[in-house]
This record gives C-alpha cells, structure tokens and sequence, in this order.
C-alpha cells in the first residue's frame, strides 16, 4: 500500500540556522511529491512539487527539495530559516490518476531567536 | 486568479442548525474537493467532485451533504452535526480528477465548531 512517512513530530530551529525536513515514501511507481506548509489556522500552501525531470527542485520562500529514488526520499531543505517558517509542513504523494492525494502525518517546525 | 475562496472563514452551530459552507474558484479546474481537517492532523478526504458529478465519497456521514451548483462553485450543507465535528473544512480543487499530475490548490479553510 501506498504510503508516506514524516519521521519528525517536531522540530525546533534557531533562525538563521539550516533546516531540513525529512520525507519518506513507499509506492511501487514514480510517484508526485508535493510539499505543503501550514501556517496556525490557514489552509494548505503549495511549497514546490516533483512530477519528474531534475531531482532537485526548488520552490517558492527559499525552500528546495530533493528526490531520491534509491532512498524513496522527498526531503525538504532551506539554508537559512526565518521566524516566519514556524509552520506545519506536510509532506504527499500523489500516486496516481483518479486516486488521492496521501498525506504524512505533518511536521511542526518551530524557530527559536 | 490562482486562488480557492472560501466562506465563512468561522463558523459556531449548535446541533439542531443547517448552514452552508461555499468554495469558489476562477481557475477552471473541473475537480473541486472537501476534507476535514483536525487539529495537528493532515487533511482527510470526504468528497472528490469531478466535472460537477459526485465520483468520492469517503463514507462521510449523511449529515454533510455536498453539492456542485456548477464547475465553479462548491457547497458543503451541514445539518445535526455533532462536536466531534468541529474542525477545519478545506476546500481544494485541481484541472481534473483524473488528470496525471493532479496538483491541488487549497482554501484557507472553513473553522466550524459545534456546539
């Protein structure tokens, strides 16, 4: 069965610090890969995706992601963090057409001053 | 207009109400999407509606009732809901529910709480 795998509850970063953010998944094909951030009471925003191509991808607010095959890995990456990435961030597969969308169970990222 | 627009952003009941929650999106996607979202959970999926036409139910009780007005427009009416029903209601929609990269685009969400 499909799956996806958040191994972080949560985590917590000084600003200015390095972050990443980690994703696993488990599905037999290539899979879509989104990450989503969410901010306290707001809904879902699209931080960048994978459909296919360079493995590396990068998004909108600094963040990147980097697809690993070999390690079924989606991990999410930014240099340097800002207070306002406190958030939580889910990672999702999409696995295929007329199917939905699975979720991790989220990461709650917060940043210390 | 990349945006889902959601109303009300909160909304209280008490168990014996009806009221209606409503999605909008200008982007012609023809796949329009409800989940429920609990706190510190990831989004669950109740219904998937493609082309105007019901094609998910994830066994959602009966007491949240949806309907696609047109391909623009999505409505969740909500009648003798109970506590446990308070949460965060998304809206999201995509270019086709069958479409090979399904990219979701989310609402900022309905806070509903029951009393």
């Amino acid at each position: 069965a499909q799956s996806v795998t958040q191994p972080d509850i949560h985590i917590t970063v000084s600003e200015g610090a390095s972050l990443e953010l980690r994703c696993n998944y488990s599905y037999g094909a290539t899979p879509y890969l989104f990450w989503y951030v969410q901010s306290p009471g707001q809904g879902l925003q699209l931080l960048l995706k994978y459909f296919s191509g360079d493995t590396l991808v990068q998004g909108i607010k600094g963040f990147e992601a980097e697809f690993k095959r070999s390690q079924s890995s989606f991990n999410l990456r930014k240099p340097s963090v800002h207070w306002s990435d406190a958030a939580e961030y889910f990672c999702a597969v999409g696995p295929q057409a007329g199917t939905a969308l699975i979720f991790g169970k989220g990461t709650t990222l917060s940043v210390s001053s | 207009d990349t945006e889902v627009t959601q109303t009300p952003k909160h909304l209280v009941m008490g168990m014996t109400n009806k009221k209606s929650l409503k999605c909008e999106q200008h982007m012609g996607h023809r796949a329009m999407y409800w989940y429920k979202q609990k706190a510190k959970k990831p989004p669950e999926l109740m219904f998937v509606y493609s082309y105007e036409k019901l094609s998910i139910n994830e066994s959602v009780p009966s007491r949240f009732s949806p309907e696609c007005p047109n391909s623009s427009l999505l409505n969740l009416h909500l009648h003798a809901l109970q506590p446990e029903d308070s949460a965060l209601y998304l809206c999201a929609s995509s270019q086709a529910w069958t479409a090979i990269y399904n990219e979701q685009f989310f609402g900022p969400g309905t806070r509903l709480t029951v009393l």
